[in-house]
């Protein structure tokens, strides 16, 4: 079955770290970009970061760069999100995206996991 | 970074209505455009990328135009599973960002 699970979230204090994880099964991982999108509460979607198919290229959103570090492990087909010095505006579900064609870094994202629900709160 | 902005916010119609969606870029984005649905509590489905080609699986009904800056998601015919949200994303730069959404309603 091919799906992306995420895990990792919970509830953290402000400024503590938290790392997230994102499960690929089903198809070839290393072959695939792969993003980091939330959404926090009864709000739109937001671009985090991507990843390039084999890990060399990373790019953050303004909002995450200097505290959020996107890196993957192909051999254990899984992708992480290091969130360093949350707040309380870091509170979202974060879905993990695969890229639609696995030549591009960039791209519609044609699966997606179900989320994992991240809340700061003291 | 590029922005999106659609209209409406929110869109009321009934069941057999044709309904558009429209998103415009802040600069030319060409054809990297994608739209999405989204349920409760669900991941959203992609609907539509490069702007016009419909996504495998996804019901003929819905269909993408346009490029540049103005774009439209279009539902030829609503059905009681089309009322949710819908968002576009442009992916023309690393920053790839989401339209607000649109709320198809009853």
């Amino acid at each position: 079955q091919v799906r992306l699970v995420e895990s990792g979230g919970g509830v953290v204090q402000p400024g503590r770290s938290l790392r997230l994880s994102c499960a690929a099964s089903g198809f070839i991982f290393s072959n695939y970009a792969i993003h980091w999108v939330r959404q926090a509460p009864g709000k739109g979607l937001e671009w985090l970061a991507l990843i390039s198919s084999d890990g060399s290229n990373q790019y953050c959103a303004d909002s995450a760069k200097g505290r959020f570090t996107i890196s993957r492990d192909n051999s254990k087909n899984t992708l992480y999100l290091q969130m360093n010095s949350l707040t309380a505006e870091d509170t979202a579900m974060y879905h993990c995206g695969r890229v639609r064609h696995s030549s591009g870094v960039m791209g519609a994202f044609d699966l997606w996991g179900q989320g994992t629900m991240v809340t700061v709160s003291s | 970074d590029i922005q999106m902005t659609q209209s409406p916010s929110t869109l009321s119609a009934s069941v057999g209505d044709r309904v558009s969606i429209t998103c415009r870029a802040s600069q030319s984005i060409s054809t990297w455009l994608a739209w999405y649905q989204q349920k409760p509590g669900k991941a959203p489905k992609l609907l539509i990328y490069k702007a016009s080609s419909l996504e495998s699986g996804v019901p003929s009904r819905f269909s993408g135009s346009g490029s540049g800056t103005e774009f439209t998601l279009t539902i030829s015919s609503l059905q009681p599973d089309d009322f949710a949200m819908y968002y576009c994303q442009q992916y023309n730069s690393y920053s790839e960002t989401f339209g607000q959404g649109t709320k198809v309603e009853v």
